[in-house]
């Protein structure tokens, strides 16, 4: 079973205001993505790391999300300013290897509604 | 641009019976190919993973096989039960040495006893 941890699993916020939430990858895994799950399901890459360091990001992401992966301290990612289009299940992922045919462990996700 | 196509959005099946999940893809690279299950309010998790073409790959009863001739890689089962009801996201990673992953829009899997 997958050991990713994020926090908080539910989230309500404003229009406007700023959202956080965090991850804690599996112990040992370099790598870490994010990515928004709409209410349809559909799955959308926002950015990920390769230990502190990003690889790729969207250009979404580039605008009013930001993230990081500090060196021994959760994972984040963060709306600066909330729109309602923001509202989705937030995933963080996190996998052990470099390549591509490495399996992604996902966390349970946090529901962000914007009010 | 690479992409995953799963046409089924729902498909609902009885207890028993063998269910094939659609997944083909497109991508101008050589493709690694998977299937993750999401159960409701779960985090998805690997299913199948492949990267030899027409070689099957099973786990759990579900088995897949890679066709890079027709660019599918089909999720099946013999006999479905009800703990199979979830959501089947077929994904892709090109091949390309980076670290992009391609979802495709999922299949919701209803199964009634």
């Amino acid at each position: 079973n997958s050991k990713v941890i994020q926090t908080p699993r539910y989230l309500v916020k404003g229009q406007g205001q700023k959202a956080k939430m965090r991850c804690i990858p599996e112990k040992g895994h370099p790598v870490v993505f994010w990515y928004q799950q709409n209410k349809n399901n559909e799955f959308k890459f926002l950015i990920n790391f390769q230990n502190q360091e990003v690889l790729q990001q969207i250009d979404m992401t580039e605008k009013r999300f930001s993230a990081e992966c500090p060196s021994n301290s959760p994972c984040s990612l963060e709306i600066q300013s909330s729109e309602a289009g923001d509202s989705a299940l937030y995933l963080c992922a996190s996998s052990l290897d470099w390549g591509n045919y490495a399996e992604q462990f996902f966390g349970p996700g946090t529901r962000l509604t914007v009010l | 641009g690479d992409s995953v196509t799963q046409t089924e959005g729902l498909v609902t099946l009885t207890k028993g019976l063998p269910v094939m999940l659609n997944c083909t893809y497109q991508t101008t690279y050589s493709p690694f190919l998977f299937w993750y299950v999401q159960h409701l309010n779960e985090a998805p998790k690997l299913l199948l993973k492949s990267s030899t073409d027409n070689k099957r790959t099973e786990h759990q009863g579900f088995y897949a096989t890679l066709h890079k001739s027709s660019s599918s890689f089909h999720l099946q089962k013999s006999s479905v039960q009800l703990s199979d009801s979830a959501l089947y996201f077929c994904a892709l990673t090109p091949g390309t040495g980076g670290y992009k992953v391609v979802f495709g829009s999922g299949t919701r899997l209803l199964v009634s006893p």
